[in-house]
Parts: C-alpha cells; structure tokens; sequence
C-alpha cells in the first residue's frame, strides 16, 4: 500500500482480555516503530524493530506488552489482560533507515478498554 | 519526568497573521528538533527539523527557532491559513546522526485553530 496501515481502526475490550493490534508498514521500510498516545499526553516510544529483531524494546510499560514483527514486515503489538490504564491511541511508523524526517505514522488504532 | 513540554493546549488565530507554537526541552543531550503535525483521524507527518548546530531553519511559510542555552524551540507560520489548523507536535532527539534511530520524545502537542 501507499502507506502505513493499521487495524482495527478501532478496538473496545473489556478489561483482563487480551487483544492483538496490527500494522503494515510501507514496502521496504526496514524500520518499525510503535507509540502510543495517551488522552492529553505525548506520543510514547514503545519499542523499536529493525529488521525483525528489536533493538529496543525500553517503551513497553510492563511484561503484559509485547510485539514482533515478521518478514521485516507485519507487525503485532500484544497487550494481556488488558487494564483501563492501557486505554490510547496506538500508532505504528516506520522509516526506510534512520533518517528521522522519514518517519511515515499510519492512523493509529484507537483502543477502549471498559 | 517530561523532558519536552509544550505548555499551550492551545492556539487560535485570524488568517494570515503569524501562529508561533512553542516547545521547551530539559535533555541537554538533545540535538536534533522535529515539529509534526496531525489532523484527526490522521498519523502525525514531518513538518520540519533543526539541529542544534543551527539557530533557524526556514522553509516556505514554516520556520524553526532554536535557542539552545534557553532550551526552547518555537515554530513560526506565516501566513497562517485555515488549512494549517491541526495539532501540533514538538519532538527531540539525542545523538543524531551517531548511533540513534526514530526513538522521539515528544511534546503534549498544541492545538492550532486558524479563524477565516
């Protein structure tokens, strides 16, 4: 695709469920990123893939959060047992290299949890 | 601990005047600026960059203040127009162009309303 593609768009669970967000990359990026964005707050570094290993995994706030990523492609953010707290947008980048001005967003996924 | 704050909720202004959007970071080992901007229902998008061996960068109607013993930034529009109404984000960097990678700490954003 032409860009960064994330789903769902949207996601409300209910709290102690699992749920697996999911991006797309554009084609050839090697470089993956994810962040969330809490109400009123900055967007958050999560972790960090190059390739498919991850160099940097130092945003996830607890072992309830995890990801992968496959094929230097796809990408899965995991969150167990889901809390409110766990509750923003997720948004998924990635970049060609490390040059930061080539960080493409894709639109994030809104996630709810009640 | 926020290491780059932008203290402005928000921002309205009438078209065409200026729309100055300010950041300030504590990380002195910041050294590389970007300024994002999103629309709603939108991922944030690179807008514009400074590093900290310059003082301004300019391009078009966007321009980039670094005032480093301050540590303050500002983004500059003019003029403004209805379309730049958006959010803006304010984020840094530290060693660029050494060893680091997209890891930004970014700003709460500020919210631009540009009136017609």
């Amino acid at each position: 695709g032409a860009g960064v593609s994330q789903s769902p768009s949207n996601k409300v669970t209910e709290k102690g469920k699992d749920v697996e967000l999911r991006c797309d990359p554009i084609s050839g990026h090697t470089a993956l990123y994810w962040y969330r964005q809490s109400l009123g707050q900055g967007l958050e570094f999560l972790i960090y893939f190059q390739g498919n290993s991850a160099p940097d995994k130092s945003g996830l706030p607890s072992d309830r959060f995890s990801a992968e990523r496959t094929g230097g492609s796809v990408s899965t953010l995991t969150i167990q047992r889901t809390q409110q707290e766990d509750s923003a947008v997720y948004l998924c980048a990635s970049s060609p290299g490390r040059w930061v001005e080539k960080l493409f967003f894709g639109s994030g996924t809104q996630l709810s949890v009640l | 601990d926020q290491q780059v704050k932008q203290n402005s909720p928000s921002l309205s202004v009438q078209e065409g005047r200026i729309s100055i959007l300010n950041c300030d970071y504590t990380n002195s080992m910041f050294d590389y600026f970007l300024w994002y901007k999103k629309y709603p229902a939108e991922g944030p998008t690179f807008l514009i960059s400074i590093s900290s061996i310059k003082d301004k960068n300019e391009d078009g109607r966007f321009t980039v203040f670094l005032n480093k013993s301050a540590k303050h930034l500002s983004l500059h529009i003019v003029p403004s127009q209805p379309g730049d109404s958006a959010v803006y984000f304010c984020a840094a960097i530290p060693n660029a162009g050494g060893t680091s990678y997209g890891k930004l700490t970014f700003g709460q954003g500020t919210i631009l309303t540009v009136h017609p």
